[in-house]
This record gives C-alpha cells, sequence and structure tokens, in this order.
C-alpha cells in the first residue's frame, strides 16, 4: 500500500539549472509533508517541509509546492548545484508516522 | 551535540542466528521511531516506542522481531532466526517530542543474511 509516490525514479540535470522534484500521496490525513536528502551509506537528512495550510515554503535554494487538491508536492532546487547530487525522499506525517516515496536520484551535471 | 547513533554500521548473520541492532537517540530526545528500507524502497515505518513504552509497532513483523527502549541504554531492535528476507538497511530517528515534524535520522545499520 503505497501512500506517497515518487514517479521519477531519477533525474539528470545541468549545474545551475533548476531541478523539480515530484511527489504524489493519497492519504487526506496527512498533514505535513517533508523533504530528506540521503547520501550513499549515510541516514536520511532533513532538506525541508510544509505544513498542510500552507501551498508554499521556501529556504534559500530549496522551495517546496503544496497542492492540496490534486495531493501533489513538488521540491524545487534553484540553481543546482554538483553537491545537491543524492537521493531525495518524499515524505508525509500523519500524528508521528513518517511515510516514505522510494526516492529519486538526482545528478548534477557540471 | 552528537546525532543519532547506530551500531554497527554493517552487520552479517547467517540465516537462523539473531540480529541486535542499537540506537542511541540524539542528547534530549526521548522519542525513537525505526524503519526499514528494503532495495529500491522507500523507508517503511516499524516501530514507535518513547522510554520503556512501545506506542506504535503496528510496522513491525509479528515473528521474530522485538524493539525495546530501557530506562538506561540505547533502544534495540533484535531479530531472531533471521533469514534472507530480513536483509536491509535499518534506520533509527528520534524526536524530543512525538508530533515527528523533524525527525533525526542515524546513519543506519545495513544488515546482511547469508
Amino acid at each position: 500500500d503505497q501512500q506517497v509516490k515518487q514517479n521519477s525514479p531519477s533525474l539528470s540535470v545541468q549545474e545551475g539549472r533548476i531541478s523539480i522534484l515530484n511527489c504524489d500521496y493519497t492519504n487526506s490525513m496527512f498533514d505535513y509533508f517533508l523533504w530528506y536528502k540521503k547520501y550513499p551509506a549515510e541516514g536520511p537528512t532533513f532538506l525541508i517541509s510544509i505544513s498542510s495550510i500552507k501551498d508554499k515554503n521556501e529556504d534559500g535554494r530549496f522551495t517546496v509546492f503544496l497542492n492540496k487538491s490534486a495531493k501533489h508536492l513538488s521540491l524545487h532546487i534553484v540553481p543546482s548545484q554538483p553537491g545537491d547530487s543524492a537521493v531525495y525522499f518524499c515524505a508525509a506525517l500523519n500524528d508521528y508516522k513518517l511515510s516514505f516515496g522510494a526516492g529519486t536520484t538526482v545528478t548534477v551535471r557540471a | 551535540n552528537a546525532g543519532v547513533m547506530q551500531n554497527p554500521r554493517h552487520l552479517v548473520r547467517r540465516r537462523g542466528q539473531e540480529a541486535r541492532l542499537r540506537c542511541s537517540p540524539m542528547k534530549g530526545h526521548s522519542h525513537v521511531y525505526w524503519y526499514r528500507q528494503l532495495p529500491e524502497e522507500g523507508l517503511k515505518f516499524m516501530v514507535y516506542l518513547q522510554k520503556e513504552n512501545i506506542i506504535d509497532e503496528s510496522g513491525m513483523p509479528k515473528e521474530r522481531f522485538s524493539a525495546e527502549f530501557p530506562k538506561e541504554g540505547p533502544s534495540i531492535l533484535r531479530i531472531q532466526q533471521v533469514v534472507r528476507g530480513d536483509s536491509a538497511a535499518y534506520f533509527c530517528a528520534s524526536s524530543p517530542q512525538g508530533v515527528n515534524t523533524e525527525a533525526f535520522f542515524g546513519q543506519g545499520t545495513r544488515l546482511t543474511v547469508v
């Protein structure tokens, strides 16, 4: 029962351009959404979050957009940098449980 | 201020053996969560514990798996009689409160069953 879906397993983007990562969810009870970044052999690191009462949250180069009616959120990274190459997980929170997507591997080309 | 510490980082067990995974939460955090990541998948919730209490173990397999978070010492995830399908990365996270808005994750334990 995959309640959070990231349909693009990978994304390749040129340095300096925008990276757009997408995420869809099915459970309308989710009230908080998070993006995590993960390097190989390390744990996920919190990146940015958004509450269901908002439609946008921005932190430096990272912006998360939430479309509740479409049950869709996206993460924009601009400009993309080589250090952004990692796996990005979308996660949704219901009370204390995080439900994760399968992840999108981002590769930033020089 | 050390982050969430998990050990061992890598664990190899033969089928039928027991695996013990340890997690020390961040200082001041009394809520611990265990997640499992199978290859090519996202992290799946297993169990949520507070000190000396299991709050929610709905993600744990009913048999062979158990978890504890004693008053003193780390949280332990225990897998008895391991099988090949238990091979995965196991991540522990902690938070200062039960509403898990920004859980901090450890580096994980990669369990390989041979």
